[in-house]
């Protein structure tokens, strides 16, 4: 079964730390792996996305890296901010099935004490 | 740009009655995808569309269908409502699916009573 896996559920630092969440995925055949970001009852906010041929993509703070042989993801943040309070959320598109929904990891739910 | 939107913002049902909720995708997309994120079962794909077909399916049984509009919008309707229906349901789109990023919309809270 293709699965998403994200360690730890649930992360607590001080403001200004630099952290890293990481994403584990069961099968490497995939097209593309997506990080989103979540607050409480919303949707979902596209950060990043790193295709199957990518090893890293950034976007001002965030650093998501790809290591597709390991079946691992981890996005590293700098200078943590209190509005960086959400939950974090990996999505994989397996590919070889023909179609191109996302699989989501259960999140990890960070906090950052001001 | 206008993103993905969704409507309504909230529905209340009770048990056995059916549900409408409805997507507009990002101007251009052709693919619209169904996500059921229910209270500690985190998000489970439930529908893809393209091009006004029905391309895949979820692990849900069939009072969970929809359809896509020559517009590209597209409804889910859920029959015979049971209370294990109470869920945020998101609506994503994208340009090309293999390839392109998701985008979500702001969901429509389902509860059923």
């Amino acid at each position: 079964k293709q699965e998403v896996t994200q360690i730890p559920a649930a992360l607590s630092v001080p403001e200004g730390e630099n952290l890293v969440l990481n994403c584990s995925f069961t099968d490497s055949a995939i097209y593309n792996l997506q990080w989103f970001r979540q607050d409480p009852g919303k949707g979902l906010t596209s950060l990043l996305l790193i295709q199957s041929s990518q090893r890293e993509q950034t976007s001002g703070r965030l650093n998501a890296s790809l290591d597709k042989s390991s079946g691992r993801s981890t996005l590293y943040i700098a200078a943590s901010q209190p509005g960086d309070s959400a939950t974090y959320l990996c999505a994989v598109t397996y590919s070889g099935a023909g179609s191109y929904q996302l699989t989501f990891g259960k999140g990890t739910k960070l906090s950052v004490i001001p | 740009e206008a993103g993905v939107t969704q409507s309504p913002t909230h529905l209340i049902k009770t048990r056995g009655q059916q549900a409408t909720l409805r997507c507009s995708p990002i101007s251009g997309h052709t693919s619209v995808y169904w996500y059921q994120q229910a209270l500690g079962l985190g998000l489970q794909f439930l529908l893809w569309y393209d091009e006004g077909e029905e391309r895949n399916r979820g692990n849900f049984p069939p009072r969970f269908s929809g359809r896509q509009f020559p517009n590209y919008s597209s409804e889910l309707n859920v029959n015979a409502l049971e209370l294990e229906d109470s869920a945020l349901y998101l609506c994503a789109s994208s340009l090309v699916p293999d390839r392109d990023e998701q985008f979500f919309g702001p969901g429509t809270r389902l509860t059923v009573l």
